[in-house]
């Protein structure tokens, strides 16, 4: 099983429209943050959010918002209005703690959303 | 701030060679790490280096190396390249390890014939 699942691939939305990106995570670990990060087309991966374990309040930034829910492993990111600069794929990620050589918190990526906003 | 950069931006090579990509950490960050992303694997973590030392690992064969130097400026290599390792290769850095925040530069495409 994955550990990061964005079973949405892509999606589709007209201008305005406010859209869903589902991410839902599976771990032992009590500690663990989660991640959504933003690749346009250029390639760079720009960090949206981070959230620890500890921390299920949910957070609005401008159109974006976020729900953290433990109970069902799942941390949804809404766009409010989208535009069609929102257009790119959307990753979420989980960091759990790595052993190695020294330890540290490793991120594991889903496979991504692709959003297309239409003007 | 200057931004993480990476060099080459783009790079053709073929079967059997090898190839170096280098990556400067945003000043002031001393933690690097390497991502492989693929259309079929997707986002993987490569590795991990802090102080130029390599902290973790991902399940990648030996032919995938790194190294950290003192000014936290990272370089990653790849022997006998195969067509499999096509792919965008991102450098993040972070102030210290793991789950500080990583900020990721804009990759280098490899293309193995």
């Amino acid at each position: 099983a994955q550990k990061v699942t964005q079973a949405q691939t892509e999606i589709s939305v007209v201008e305005k429209e406010d859209v869903t990106l589902d991410c839902v995570y599976e771990t032992r670990d009590t500690t663990y943050y989660l991640f959504w990060y933003k690749q346009p087309p250029s390639g760079e991966l720009v960090f949206l959010i981070r959230r620890n374990s500890f921390d299920e309040q949910n957070e609005i930034s401008g159109r974006y918002s976020w729900n953290f829910q433990k109970s069902t492993s799942s941390f949804n990111f809404t766009i409010t209005a989208s535009q069609v600069v929102d257009s790119a794929v959307y990753f979420c990620a989980l960091s759990e703690w790595l052993p190695g050589s020294g330890g540290s918190y490793i991120p594991t990526f889903g496979r991504g959303t692709s959003l297309i906003v239409h003007p | 701030k200057a931004g993480v950069t990476q060099t080459p931006r783009y790079l053709i090579k073929t079967r059997g060679q090898q190839v170096t990509l280098s990556c400067s950490p945003i000043s002031g960050h001393r933690s690097v790490s390497w991502y492989q992303q693929t259309p079929g694997q997707g986002l993987q973590f490569l590795f991990e280096y802090f102080s130029e030392t390599q902290r973790n690992k991902g399940n990648f064969p030996g032919r995938f190396s790194g190294r950290q130097f003192s000014n936290s400026r990272s370089e990653m290599n790849v022997s006998t390249l195969e067509l499999g390792d096509s792919a965008l290769y991102l450098c993040a850095s972070s102030l210290e390890v793991g789950v500080e925040t990583q900020y990721f530069g804009p990759g280098t495409r490899l293309l193995v014939l």
